[in-house]
């Protein structure tokens, strides 16, 4: 069981948006930043996202990271096949001090 | 170019031991803080341990405190981690990555397959 809480799957088609949201609380989400990865089938994780919105130099703009409160939230624009994956939100929870994931999120372009 | 290769995964029984390592090339190793995550068959990420560029600050996941060290040789680019005691539920694909900031790791390994069989 994820100290963050993402859904499980969601759906969309080719060249639509799709957000996914992360779900946490204060000792994690709530007081430090925020990472999203995308890992496709049978390769490491990506970092597509840190410090809650900022991107690594290569990844496209079509991916956005926002944080409010104790939640964050992945925008993937102009959905390609390609995107198909398994996306993660991360962060430092400091009252355990210790790493956390979210249980992950499948997003399937249809 | 920055790569980081895992090795020393294989078959244990339960309550065994196994070292992996992960050497790491084209950056400062001795610059970067270094973690531990690992993904169990079919399922998602789960951090295991950190280490700082120095090595003075450690944590470790719940899961794996008190079973698990987690070290590094500057001087040979390299990251370790003991597993002891192992269990069945401590199979996975173990990545090393680099904390580029903030927990946010920018670049992984391909990971090192522990399966904890009997």
């Amino acid at each position: 069981q994820s100290v963050l809480t993402q859904p499980p799957s969601v759906s969309a088609a080719p060249g639509q948006k799709v957000t996914i949201s992360c779900s946490g609380s204060s000792s994690n989400i709530g007081n430090n930043y925020v990472s999203w990865y995308q890992q496709l089938p049978g390769t490491a994780p990506k970092l597509l996202i840190y410090d809650n919105n900022k991107r690594p130099s290569g990844i496209p703009d079509r991916f956005s990271g926002s944080k409010s409160g104790t939640s964050a939230t992945l925008g993937i624009t102009g959905l390609q096949t390609g995107d198909e994956a398994d996306y993660y939100c991360g962060t430092w929870d400091s009252s355990l001090n210790a790493g956390e994931f979210g249980g992950g999120t499948k997003l399937t372009v249809l | 170019e920055v790569q980081l290769v895992e090795s020393g995964g294989g078959l244990v029984q339960p309550g065994g031991s196994l070292r992996l390592t992960c050497a790491a090339y084209g950056f400062t190793f001795s610059s970067y803080s270094m973690n531990w995550v690992r993904q169990a068959p079919g399922k998602g990420l789960e951090w295991v341990s950190y280490i700082s560029s120095t090595g003075g600050t450690i944590y470790y996941a719940a899961s794996v405190k008190g079973r698990f060290t987690i070290s590094r040789d500057n001087a040979k680019n390299s990251l370790y981690l003991q597993m002891n005691s192992l269990r069945d539920e401590d199979t996975a694909v173990y990545y090393c990555a680099r904390d580029f900031l903030r927990f946010s790791t920018d670049y992984w390994g391909q990971g090192t397959l522990v399966t904890v069989s009997s």
